[in-house]
């Protein structure tokens, strides 16, 4: 299976926690974005990198979260101190973005679905 | 926040018969597109309409743009049980090189058997 894939896909935690989620995009595929879902809802931006570049935040990206991609492939987003609003689901798309061989479509892994409890 | 909205909230049909969800947005767009998503699962892309074209077909599914009036709707024709998700339709910035996505609040599909 070459498409994305994100790890773990359920989380339990405490309020006050931290939890790291992690993300593989498609391999060929140099953006890498970030969403976040609540129930009812669609999915909402929080951040995106090119290669390992991240190009935009959110607002909705408080200073308790964090993203990297060190080396242009995988990607991890950390939650301190986790607090019940951050339930929701995580989901990480990968898009190709290189000139005439640009494609705008996202792929989309399943999710991480973190509870706070 | 949604760019914006579709309508409706929740429609359920026969299977055989056809399903229109209509999406609308609020700013420019570059492209819009549509989603599909199963109960707790991820996104699946369905279709991308770019705002210089006006309707576009991919099998069962025929979208169109309309961007004087900021809205797109998605036909899905002779509807299987399968087909049972919610549809989101998606707007592209219209700033080249920026895809970063915004999302309306869907529309909950139900095809009864």
């Amino acid at each position: 299976d070459t498409g994305v894939s994100q790890n773990p896909r359920h989380k339990i935690t405490k309020r006050g926690q931290n939890v790291t989620f992690r993300c593989d995009p498609i391999s060929e595929h140099n953006r890498l974005y970030w969403y976040r879902q609540t129930l009812g809802q669609g999915p909402e931006f929080l951040t995106y990198f090119q290669n390992e570049a991240q190009l935009e935040k959110s607002r909705l990206l408080s200073d308790r979260f964090s993203a990297e991609r060190p080396k242009g492939s995988f990607s991890t987003l950390e939650i301190q101190r986790t607090e019940q609003g951050d339930s929701a689901m995580y989901l990480c798309a990968s898009s190709l973005n290189a000139g005439r061989r640009s494609l705008y479509e996202q792929y989309f892994g399943p999710g991480t679905r973190l509870t706070v409890t | 926040s949604q760019q914006g909205e579709e309508d409706p909230q929740a429609l359920s049909i026969q299977e055989g018969e056809n399903a229109t969800m209509n999406c609308s947005y609020k700013t420019s767009i570059n492209n819009l597109q549509w989603y599909r998503q199963n109960s707790g699962r991820g996104l699946v892309h369905l279709i991308l309409i770019r705002s210089n074209e006006r309707e576009k077909h991919s099998g069962r599914l025929r979208v169109t743009l309309d961007t004087s009036k900021k809205s797109s709707s998605l036909l899905i024709t002779a509807s299987r049980a399968a087909d049972t998700a919610s549809y989101f339709c998606a707007t592209g910035a219209p700033n080249f090189g920026n895809e970063k996505l915004t999302f309306g609040t869907g529309t909950r599909l139900t095809i009864i058997p």
